[in-house]
């Protein structure tokens, strides 16, 4: 299968808890993007990467969460001192330089409890 | 995305059965993209549109985007229980990333 794949699938941690997600995108492609999702919302962005640098974060993202792509390969969305806001499917999603056509891996749910 | 508004919310469907549903931007898009999840998955790529008065079809599913390039809509003819779903709009506003609608939850009543 050579589609975004996205680990582990669910997280279920204690709030206070650091948690990472990784995620590895279509191979050609060197754009990288994180989305998170609540209940009955569409995905909001959190932030992206060009190759490994990154090149835009939202202002939803917290000084708590972090995002590398270390080699412009893979990539790992880093929470941490979880909270209970945290719980939500993040997602992560590729594509090529120059489109705007992402595509989704299967997302990682979070639960902090 | 406060930008994007998608409509319905949710509905119900006969199958066998059209429905239509909208989006509207607040500003004009350089792209319009339809997605479909199901509960709990990701995003699967159905159609993109960046040519005002554009339209493509794919199976069943007809996507529209109005001359404006402001509005969107997706319709499904003779909607079957495989068309159940999330459906979502994302608008690329020439910014590298999309902004989605909340989506519109689509139930298919046999």
């Amino acid at each position: 299968d050579t589609g975004v794949s996205q680990n582990p699938r669910h997280k279920i941690t204690k709030r206070g808890q650091n948690v990472t997600f990784r995620c590895d995108p279509i191979s050609e492609h060197n754009r990288l993007y994180w989305y998170r999702q609540t209940l009955g919302q569409g995905p909001e962005f959190l932030t992206y990467f060009q190759n490994e640098a990154q090149l835009e974060k939202s202002r939803l993202l917290s000084d708590r969460f972090s995002a590398e792509r270390p080699k412009g390969s893979f990539s790992t969305l880093e929470i941490q001192r979880t909270e209970q806001g945290d719980s939500a499917m993040y997602l992560c999603a590729s594509s090529l330089a120059g489109s705007e056509k992402l595509f989704f891996g299967s997302g990682t749910q979070l639960s902090v409890l | 995305s406060q930008e994007l508004e998608q409509s319905p919310q949710s509905l119900i469907v006969q199958e066998g059965k059209n429905l239509t549903i909208n989006c509207t931007s607040s500003k004009t898009l350089y792209g319009l993209y339809w997605y479909k999840q199901k509960y709990g998955e990701g995003l699967i790529f159905l159609m993109m549109l960046q040519k005002g008065g554009e339209e493509k079809s794919h199976e069943k599913i007809t996507a529209k985007l109005d001359e404006k390039k402001q509005q969107s809509s997706l319709h499904i003819t003779a909607s079957q229980p495989s068309h159940a779903g999330i459906y979502l709009c994302g608008a690329g506003y020439n910014d590298y990333k999309l902004s989605f609608g909340a989506g519109t939850t689509v139930t298919v009543r046999a």
